[in-house]
């Protein structure tokens, strides 16, 4: 059966300094895979997604980037983080062609 | 940019009562709809779909219903437990966009 991994759990993070989230799927091949971001008490918005390793679209200009090393690996990373980049990051993965996503755990960043 | 929005941020209903959250989504390109149900701390998990060639999908307790002419997508849950209490989110895919666009959340409270 298809899961997908989504670690750290939770981050505190000082402003400043770098991030890297990272996201694995299980079980299927090709995937779509997304970065979705959530502020407390909203809904989710888009921030990257990727159809192919190598390949990175961007929904939102911001502090931000992606990367997809491997087929069922997706990164988010930052230079340097923000206050504003506090949130909860959502990984989410879907099958190619179809629009149902299956979402990760998520990591709760906290920016101080 | 068009967007998927919802009639009630929250919704208090009592233990046993039929539930219905409101969607109305402004892209009438979008042919593909899911809701999703999200727990404290815990990524969105898939609880209906519905295509636009359709105007109701059934599933376990669930409802969909989705009217086109309005653009207004609903879901019904029945017999509404205290487990169901979650923030419920409709998200929206227009055809070529491989990407789901959410909505702002509705909260729903079942009181025992």
């Amino acid at each position: 059966s298809q899961t997908i991994h989504q670690w750290p759990a939770t981050l505190v993070q000082p402003v400043g300094s770098p991030l890297s989230l990272e996201c694995t799927v299980e079980g299927t091949s090709n995937p779509n895979l997304y970065w979705y971001r959530q502020a407390a008490g909203r809904g989710l918005q888009l921030l990257f997604y990727s159809v192919g390793i190598g390949q990175i679209s961007s929904e939102v200009p911001q502090n931000l980037s992606a990367s997809r090393p491997q087929d069922r690996q997706f990164i988010l990373s930052s230079k340097k983080l923000l206050l504003s980049d506090s949130g909860f990051y959502l990984c989410a993965w879907s099958v190619r062609g179809e629009g149902g996503y299956t979402f990760g755990s998520g990591t709760r960043l906290t920016v101080v | 940019g068009e967007s998927v929005g919802l009639h009630l941020p929250t919704l208090s209903v009592q233990e046993g009562d039929n539930s219905i959250i409101n969607c109305a989504y402004s892209n009438s390109a979008s042919d593909y709809f899911i809701w999703y149900k999200q727990e404290s701390g815990k990524g969105p998990q898939f609880i209906i779909d519905i295509r636009s060639n359709m105007d109701k999908r059934q599933g376990q307790r669930v409802t969909v219903l989705l009217n086109k002419t309005v653009k207004h997508l609903s879901l019904q849950i029945a017999a509404t437990q205290p487990g169901d209490s979650a923030v419920y989110f409709c998200a929206e895919i227009e055809p070529g966009r491989r990407a789901l666009t959410f909505g702002s959340g509705t909260r729903l409270q079942v009181q025992p």
